[in-house]
Order: C-alpha cells, then structure tokens, then sequence
C-alpha cells in the first residue's frame, strides 16, 4: 500500500525558535497534502491543505504566517512552526492522496505517523 | 456543514466481547464515510470505508454500513481482540470538498485478556 513518512517523529524544541516538519510520499505522487492537528485525547483538526505549486488553503482561525507550508515537489509537503510557543506543542499529522489513483480508490487519503511537537 | 459525532470513550471490552461504536453524520449530498484506526504510538489506518447509501465496509472482522434514513455508520465487530485496543474515528469526505475529511471525536476502546 501507499505510505506516508513524516519527520522528525517527535522534537523538542525552545520557546521563539522554528521547526521544519517533513511529509513524504514515499512510493507515488500526491499534488494534495493535508496538515492535522491532534490535541491530546481529541480528534483531528484540519489546519491546512498543501497544494503542489501553488498556496496551501489554510482553515479558518489557522495563522498562515505562524504555520508555514511548502508543498515543492509532488512527494514533499513541510510544515514550519515559527517563532514555537508552549501552546503550539500537539502532534501533527499529514495525509496524502495518491494522485494516479482513479475511481472508488480516488479519494483514499494514507496518513504518516504524526510528529509530535513539545515546546519548552 | 459538515458534523461527524461518535460515541465517547472509553469503551473497556473483555477479550471476545461484541463491540459497536456508534456514529452519526451531518452532512450536505453524497460523502464517503470512514473508520480509521490509530494504535498506541502510530498514525492513522484505514480502516473500511463505504461511499454510497446501503454499502457495507467490512475489514480485520470489522463492518459498518452508510445508513442514509438514519445518517449512521456505526462500526461493529463480533468478537474483539486485545489487538484490537485503540483509538477509532469516524469520518466523513466529499470529493466535491477536496476529499478533506471530518473527523468525530474518537473513541478509545480497550480490550482486557
């Protein structure tokens, strides 16, 4: 089956500084990514949606300049927390959706294994 | 718009026992409904899906089947396993959106030997 990696799988990371996390689709192409958000115990928030080549469309109440995405190429999706906060420490997770797929399959989304962020 | 609502855990099962998560949706046309799975420490799995009114999804033991009259998709397995102790969520995605999903809120389910 189709598989999403993510890194790092977990970091650490001091008050005011950015991180980078990666999402691959390592075995077919996705031109659309999603970005969850998961808060201990609750479900998936929908932070955003990557599009290859163009602007990720963020959901309504996401800071477009505090989570930054970049979707460059058709099997790589980042998020880039800035300027991290206490608040931001959750587990985020990125789905995909396998471009070549067709029919009853199109709309399959494969999930990584989610990142889990702690800001100190 | 969209609205996914399950039932809250947790759910704590003896092994073998009947489990049934119940799931409700709101949704405008035609979505696709889901169960994804999420063991300890992993991302999300797929679980079964089913795309039109009166589908079964079924899978590892598990079915479910889109209940248009009732706006349900409840998920159900005969006889559960210790293996089966995770979090279950409920979704919702419509191509015309994008094939973003809606999640419910999860229910854990722990199953004791």
């Amino acid at each position: 089956g189709a598989v999403v990696s993510q890194h790092p799988s977990w970091v650490i990371c001091k008050s005011g500084t950015s991180v980078k996390i990666e999402c691959r689709s390592l075995d077919f192409q996705a031109t659309t990514m999603f970005w969850y958000r998961q808060f201990p115990k609750q479900s998936l928030m929908l932070m955003a949606t990557s599009n290859e080549g163009s602007k990720a469309t963020y959901e309504q109440g996401v800071e477009k300049d505090k989570f930054l995405i970049n979707h460059a190429s058709l099997t790589l999706s980042t998020l880039t927390v800035t300027s991290a906060h206490p608040e931001d420490s959750s587990f985020y997770i990125c789905s995909a959706r396998d471009s070549s797929r067709t029919g009853s399959q199109s709309g399959e989304l494969f999930f990584g294994e989610g990142s889990r962020l702690t800001v100190l | 718009g969209n609205s996914v609502t399950q039932m809250e855990g947790p759910v704590t099962l003896s092994e073998e026992a009947f489990l049934t998560i119940n799931c409700t949706y709101t949704a405008t046309g035609y979505p696709s409904l889901f169960w994804y799975v999420q063991y300890p420490g992993e991302g999300l799995q797929l679980l079964l899906k089913a795309t039109k009114a009166d589908d079964k999804g079924s899978n590892k033991g598990f079915e479910a089947t889109y209940r248009k009259e009732t706006t349900s998709f409840h998920l159900e397995k005969g006889s559960v396993q210790v293996s089966d102790s995770a979090v279950y969520f409920c979704a919702l995605g419509r191509k015309a959106a994008g094939n973003k999903l809606t999640f419910g809120g999860g229910t854990r389910v722990l199953v004791k030997p």
